[in-house]
């Protein structure tokens, strides 16, 4: 497909357990982003890659929660020993930072419930 | 430490009733400020980008405006398919760093 594709759309797991939510960027995007999305609240940077440099981890809430991405394209957010504060909407978005413009394409999230 | 605050929080409007929202931002060097929509269930979808103080954009029944403490955006004669949340941020000059910092919207309902 042309635009950021997350999976799962929705995820509901136990307290405790771990759990992994992937993105496939727009190809060729450069950059690629996440971000939590709590009910009535705004976007939450959590982290950012771009190109072969070191991501920015600065907004990762807690040690529990980590990314990665794979050649320079897929991405996977990891969130060990979930609690029920975790339960948000995880959004992915990329972008193909062009002079100095930062457009950013967002997927439509995971939907994470912790019960 | 990069700051988005969006007026008001809820805004119901009557088909044909026009307002603006707003989007006040501090923040060190601006680099761009960036207009979302949002509608329930979906990611944030792109609609404007302005970088600097007197720039305006149009899209349709849209204009996004900016100074250099805030910016509008002035939706003319809306229709129910307005209704969404308008979502505002802001890339700050940080030498290479490209982090971008979102406002908590403006949840529009235009009733017909």
């Amino acid at each position: 497909g042309a635009g950021v594709s997350q999976s799962p759309s929705n995820k509901v797991t136990e307290k405790g357990k771990d759990v992994e939510l992937r993105c496939d960027p727009i190809s060729g995007h450069t950059a690629l982003y996440w971000y939590r999305q709590s009910l009535g609240q705004g976007l939450e940077f959590l982290i950012y890659f771009q190109g072969n440099s070191a991501p920015d981890k600065s907004g990762l809430p807690s040690d529990r929660f980590s990314a990665e991405r794979t050649g320079g394209s897929v991405s996977t957010l990891t969130i060990q020993r979930t609690q029920q504060e975790d339960s948000a909407v995880y959004l992915c978005a990329s972008s193909l930072v062009r002079g100095g413009e930062n457009i950013q394409y967002f997927g439509a999230g995971t939907r994470l419930s912790v019960l | 430490e990069d700051q988005v605050t969006q007026s008001p929080e809820a805004l119901r409007l009557q088909e044909g009733e026009s307002s603006s929202l707003n989007c006040s931002y501090t923040v060190s060097g601006l680099r761009g400020l960036f207009w979302y929509r949002q509608d329930p269930g979906k990611g944030p979808e792109f609609l404007f980008t302005l970088y600097s103080a007197g720039e305006e954009k149009e899209k349709e029944r849209l204009k996004a405006t900016l100074t250099k403490k805030e910016s509008f955006l002035h939706i003319t004669a809306p229709k129910p398919e307005d209704s969404a949340t308008y979502l505002c941020a802001v890339q700050a000059h940080s030498g290479g760093y490209q982090k971008v910092t979102f406002g908590t919207g403006t949840k529009l309902q235009v009733i017909p």
